[in-house]
């Protein structure tokens, strides 16, 4: 079965630093990959996805994440932080045909300081 | 475009009350599913539903039924509450199993 992991359930940083939010997976073959953003009272939001050819993603609201197969590793990444920016964020893992359904992590929340 | 619709927003229900989640999509989207969020928990799929008519059972279906009459309605029955059923609920919707959902804004429900 698949299986998604974010090792940091909280993470802090100043805003303008740089942001790295992990995610792992597990999964046989060749997944689909996604980071979903959820803000304070609202659903889940698509930031990006992958789904074949370049391993480096471009998003939305200047998020970018790279697949990398011999680490079953998909981080988030984002040069410079903004306040607004503070949310809870999910990677989630997909596959494409047969009866796998979408996998979740548990999210990792993102406080930004000042 | 509406995209996933859930009501109600808010709900406060009594032990072995029954009420129903209501949400709808005007995607024309096949697949559609419902999580429970609870602190330290991330998301956990109750029940999806992969077109009209055809149903199946997540990672914590008991105490919740779903039915899928039409491609854009998928609600989800509480059949007798109980406070372990408070949670914010999420309704999803996407093309397939495998391509990106789209949320709902969530139920807020608490179970006194």
């Amino acid at each position: 079965a698949q299986s998604v992991t974010q090792p940091d359930i909280h993470i802090t940083v100043s805003e303008g630093a740089s942001l790295e939010l992990r995610c792992n997976y597990s999964y046989g073959a060749t997944p689909y990959l996604f980071w979903y953003v959820q803000s304070p009272g609202q659903g889940l939001q698509l930031l990006l996805k992958y789904f074949s050819g370049d391993t480096l993603v471009q998003g939305i609201k200047g998020f970018e994440a790279e697949f990398k197969r011999s680490q079953s590793s998909f981080n988030l990444r984002k040069p410079s932080v903004h306040w607004s920016d503070a949310a809870e964020y999910f990677c989630a893992v997909g596959a494409q045909g047969g009866s796998y359904i979408p996998t979740f992590g548990r999210g990792t929340s993102l406080i930004v300081h000042p | 475009n509406a995209g996933v619709t859930q009501t109600p927003k808010f709900q406060v229900l009594k032990t072995g009350q029954s009420m129903t989640l209501q949400c709808a999509q005007d995607m024309n989207h096949e697949y559609m599913s419902w999580y429970r969020q609870d602190p330290g928990m991330g998301l956990r799929l109750i029940h999806y539903s992969v077109g009209a008519g055809i149903t199946d059972q997540g990672e914590v279906p008991n105490g919740y039924n779903v039915s899928r009459s039409t491609t854009e309605d998928f609600p989800l029955r509480l059949l007798s509450a109980a406070p372990s059923q408070t949670s914010v609920y999420f309704c999803a919707s996407s093309r397939d199993r495998s391509t990106e959902a789209f949320f709902g804004q969530g139920t807020r429900l608490t179970v006194v």
